[in-house]
């Protein structure tokens, strides 16, 4: 079995100070991690994937996240949020031998005070 | 342009109905998902489909169908023995799932569905 832990679930930050949004996973797989963003109202967007290649991912809107499969770790960061950056993010796993199904996290709120 | 379309955005529902989602895709994707979300919880998937004409049972599967005769399209009926309805319905799909092919899913942008 595969889970996902995201280990808070509310963040606060000031605009322009880092990100640091935590994920631990379990498979007994050799995994892919994913990191989505969700506005209110709105679909997920994709941020970055880790597919067993780099272990440090650069997404989009300067985010980027470490694989470290010794802590089975995929922290979520960046280096100066902005204002627009507020909103939900999930941590997602799959692996092959979980029928390659998507297991979500519960979601972190991220909010950023001017 | 690529992507994944769900209609309507906004939809009420009386009790004792049946409403459909819509959901459909130009992505050239085999496999296609519905997740329902509430109001600070994840994702909770409801069904899946790998193929056209196949169908799986995710985990809050009671009360709901779903159809795929086509590979761009994965209906939802919220039938009316689904209790508890309100919530935000999530469609994606991803190019397959077989081995090897951890792919990324792709989201439509939800139907808020609220029982009236």
């Amino acid at each position: 079995a595969q889970s996902v832990t995201q280990l808070d679930s509310h963040v606060s930050v000031s605009e322009g100070t880092p990100v640091l949004l935590r994920c631990n996973y379990s498979s007994s797989y050799s995994p892919s991690l994913f990191w989505y963003v969700q506005h209110p109202n709105k679909g997920l967007q994709l941020l970055l994937k880790y597919t067993s290649a780099a272990t440090l991912v650069k997404g989009i809107n300067g985010f980027e996240a470490e694989f470290k499969k010794s802590e089975t770790s995929f922290h979520l960061t960046k280096p100066s949020a902005h204002m627009s950056d507020a909103a939900e993010y999930f941590c997602v796993v799959s692996a092959n031998n979980a029928g390659n199904m998507l297991t979500f996290g519960g979601g972190t709120r991220l909010m950023v005070k001017p | 342009d690529g992507g994944i379309t769900q209609s309507p955005k906004y939809l009420f529902r009386k009790e004792g109905q049946n409403v459909t989602l819509s959901c459909e895709q130009n992505l050239n994707h085999d496999a296609m998902y519905w997740y329902r979300q509430d109001p600070g919880q994840g994702l909770r998937l409801i069904y899946y489909s790998q193929i056209v004409n196949d169908f799986q049972k995710g985990d809050i599967a009671e009360g709901y169908s779903v159809s795929r005769e086509k590979k761009e399209s994965f209906p939802l009926t919220v039938t009316s023995a689904q209790k508890n309805p309100t919530a935000f319905y999530l469609c994606a799909s991803r190019k397959g799932i077989r081995p090897g092919m951890n792919t990324e899913a792709f989201f439509g942008q939800g139907t808020r569905l609220t029982v009236v």
